[in-house]
């Protein structure tokens, strides 16, 4: 069964950093690219970064690009997302999710999400 | 960055009723057009992956169609746990874009 299991949400201030790790179990993890979507609370979806199964590929929403990091750890079968100078509008639950094959391929699994509140 | 408008924006609806949600995309996807259900409080789940394509476990009501930029999710006799919001989202290319979800209420 693929698990996927977010964790390091917490509640900051502006300009503060933080990383978000995603444990992922169930599956060939270094086979997979993963993506991390996040949510405002009452709102819609916004992709934040991808990441290719080697690591080796990465991509960013314009919002996030120079300030967010994506990264895994292929041995430990864990993603990472690290957050720094950090916004209001960067409050959300982070979600991480599994590509379905491809390096750009659909989402099929979803963690159940971590709540990121950057307070000024 | 490619846009996704779905429409409508929220729908009310009755057990058994056949409903219709849309996507249309600023520019082509192919079939690189997916759907997901997302109930409160919980995550995401895939739905339909290029545009037709049922994940597995998805009950057969759910079908998706469409190419290039218009793209429909058909929900054919609804359930009671069919009431949720409804996102599609695009993987022809970076950055991915998710429409602005439907929500599906019991009328």
């Amino acid at each position: 069964e693929v698990q996927l299991l977010e964790s390091g949400g917490d509640l900051v201030q502006t300009g503060a950093s933080l990383r978000l790790s995603c444990a992922a179990s169930g599956f060939t993890f270094s086979s997979y690219a993963m993506s991390w979507v996040r949510q405002t609370p009452g709102k819609g979806l916004d992709w934040v970064s991808a990441i290719s199964g080697s690591g080796g590929s990465t991509y960013y929403a314009d919002s996030v690009r120079g300030r967010f990091t994506i990264s895994r750890d292929n041995s430990k079968n864990t993603l990472y997302l690290q957050m720094n100078s950090l916004r209001a509008e960067d409050t959300a639950v982070y979600y991480c999710a599994k590509g379905r094959g491809g390096w750009r391929d659909h989402l099929d699994y979803w963690g159940q999400g971590t709540l990121v509140t950057v307070s000024s | 960055d490619i846009q996704l408008t779905q429409s409508p924006s929220s729908v009310s609806a009755s057990v058994g009723d056949r409903v219709t949600i849309t996507c249309r995309a600023s520019q082509s996807l192919s079939n690189w057009l997916a759907w997901y259900q997302q109930k409160p409080g919980k995550a995401p789940k895939l739905l339909i992956y290029t545009a037709s394509s049922l994940q597995s476990g998805v009950p057969s009501r759910f079908s998706g169609s469409g190419s290039g930029t218009d793209f429909t999710l058909t929900i054919s006799s609804l359930q009671s746990e069919d009431f949720a919001t409804y996102y599609c989202q695009q993987a022809n290319s970076f950055p991915y874009t998710f429409g602005q979800g439907t929500k599906l209420e019991i009328k």
